[in-house]
C-alpha cells in the first residue's frame, strides 16, 4: 500500500520503556524520521536515520530500522509523564523533491 | 538554533477576510513548506518553496496563496476561505528538500 502505518494508541507506566512501531512503503526512502507532537504544539524533530543504517541511539531514544521488512521502531527508555505525545512516523520518498509522507501518528500516554 | 516562527499564533477570520500567515527562520535553509493539518490527523503537505521559487503544490484550492519574498520569509495569502479549512496551519523548514524539516509552532485558523 502507498501509507506509512502506525498503531493508534499506547500505554505505559513512568519508569517503563516504551516502543512505537512502523511500518514504511518505499524502499528508496532515503531517510526515516520521528516526530513528536505535544497538545497544540508544532512538530519536533527526535531523531532520524539513514537508510543505511541499522541503529541509531541518541540519549533515552533508540531507533531500530529494519529494511527488509521496512519497519522502524522508535524506543524511549525510562518513559516520563512528559513523553505524553502523539508520535509520528515520516518517511521522505524520493520522488520529484517531494516533502515527507506521515503515518496517522501514535498517541501515547504515560501514568504515574 | 533550529527555531522556525510563525505568527499569529491563532486565527479567527470570516469567510469574507482576507489574511495572512507568516513564517520565518534563519537558519539559511533554502526550502520552506506549508502543512494544513485537522485535529488528531498527520499533517498534510500544501506547498514547498526550493531557493524562493515554488517547487510542489499539492492541487490546494486559489483561496490559498503563498509567497516566498525571501529565504528566510514565508506567507500563505488567505481569502475567501470555508470554515472547512479551519486547521493548524504549520511551517517548516530545511536545509534543502530531502533533508530533515523543522516546524515552527503553528497557526491555529478557525473559520467562521
Amino acid at each position: 500500500g502507498e501509507d506509512v502505518e502506525q498503531s493508534l494508541f499506547l500505554s505505559v507506566r513512568e519508569g517503563d520503556s516504551s516502543v512505537i512501531n512502523c511500518t514504511y512503503t518505499d524502499s528508496s526512502s532515503t531517510y526515516l524520521y520521528w516526530y513528536k507532537q505535544e497538545p497544540g504544539a508544532g512538530l519536533q524533530l527526535l531523531t532520524y536515520i539513514f537508510s543505511n543504517m541499522d541503529m541509531k541511539q541518541d540519549q533515552r531514544l533508540t531507533v531500530l530500522l529494519n529494511k527488509k521488512d521496512k519497519h522502524l521502531s522508535l524506543r524511549i527508555a525510562d518513559t516520563q509523564t512528559g513523553d505524553s505525545a502523539i508520535y509520528f512516523c515520516a518517511e521522505s520518498r524520493n520522488q520529484a523533491g517531494t516533502a515527507l509522507i506521515f503515518g496517522k501518528g501514535t498517541t501515547l500516554s504515560v501514568s504515574s | 538554533d533550529t527555531e522556525v516562527t510563525q505568527t499569529p499564533k491563532h486565527l479567527v477570520m470570516g469567510m469574507t477576510n482576507k489574511k495572512s500567515l507568516k513564517c520565518e527562520q534563519h537558519m539559511g535553509h533554502r526550502a520552506m513548506y506549508w502543512y494544513k493539518q485537522k485535529a488528531k490527523k498527520p499533517p498534510e503537505l500544501m506547498f514547498v518553496y526550493s531557493y524562493e521559487k515554488l517547487s510542489i503544490n499539492e492541487s490546494v484550492p486559489s483561496r490559498f496563496s503563498p509567497e516566498c519574498p525571501n529565504s528566510s520569509l514565508l506567507n500563505l495569502h488567505l481569502h475567501a476561505l470555508q470554515p472547512e479549512d479551519s486547521a493548524l496551519y504549520l511551517c517548516a523548514s530545511s536545509q534543502a528538500q530531502l533533508y530533515e524539516q523543522y516546524f515552527g509552532p503553528g497557526t491555529r485558523l478557525t473559520v467562521t
